[in-house]
């Protein structure tokens, strides 16, 4: 049962660097959606997405690209990353959004992710 | 601007004895509020929920209580385990709203 799946775990990069960070799931969930947990803030939304070919901004989009190809994956792209972009990255997904029984979030185990 | 709030960072309680995790909501479209369980170095987990037609929602030792005219909910946690130390993200949403409202989160030890 993989659920969803997040790599890397782990990822230091330098100021200006770009990389994507994977997700992926098994469980023909239309809907994924990108968190980042900061100390004291919580887990606060950067994207989301309601099906393939569609896509959103959440709380905290700046700095971050997403696309959605496919049902299963959800990579985050950091264009030129910043030391403000320090973070543990959750990706999470969902049946649907849109009805109560349906809608509770699967997490994937993180990326820690240090920008120097 | 924090549309859901928890105001205790942290919590211990003794093993054995009710642990009271609380949060406080801004929205008045919140209808529908979640419980996270998160351990170090994992995702957090889906715990309980409750739908704003509802006051309370129990499952097994696991009861949320909903107040709507305060907007403010708890979970309860009944009697409280060592395997429940974990930090607890309370999160919120309104119907036909894509987006889940997580708070800061409320780190809960046990105390054997």
């Amino acid at each position: 049962n993989a659920g969803v799946t997040q790599t890397p775990k782990f990822q230091v990069l330098k100021t200006g660097q770009s990389m994507t960070l994977q997700c992926a799931q098994d469980m023909n969930h239309e809907y994924m959606s990108w968190y980042r947990q900061d100390p004291g803030m919580g887990l606060r939304l950067i994207h989301y997405s309601v099906g393939a070919g569609i896509t959103d901004q959440g709380e905290v989009p700046n700095g971050y690209n997403v696309s959605r190809s496919t049902t299963e994956d959800f990579p985050l792209r950091l264009l030129s990353a910043a030391p403000s972009q320090t973070s543990v990255y959750f990706c999470a997904s969902s049946y649907t959004p849109y009805h109560r029984n349906e809608e509770k979030l699967f997490f994937g185990s993180g990326t820690q992710l240090s920008v120097l | 601007d924090q549309q859901v709030k928890q105001n205790s960072p942290s919590l211990s309680v003794q093993e054995g004895r009710i642990s009271i995790l609380n949060c406080d909501y801004t929205n008045s479209m919140f209808d529908y509020f979640l419980w996270y369980k998160k351990y170090p170095a994992e995702g957090p987990t889906f715990l309980i929920s409750i739908s704003s037609i509802k006051d309370k929602n129990e499952d097994g030792r696991f009861t949320v209580f909903l107040n709507k005219s305060a907007k403010h909910l708890s979970l309860h946690i009944v009697p409280s385990q060592p395997g429940d130390s974990a930090v607890y993200f309370c999160a919120a949403k309104g119907f036909g709203n894509e987006k889940l409202t997580f708070g800061t989160g409320t780190r809960l030890t046990i105390i054997p």
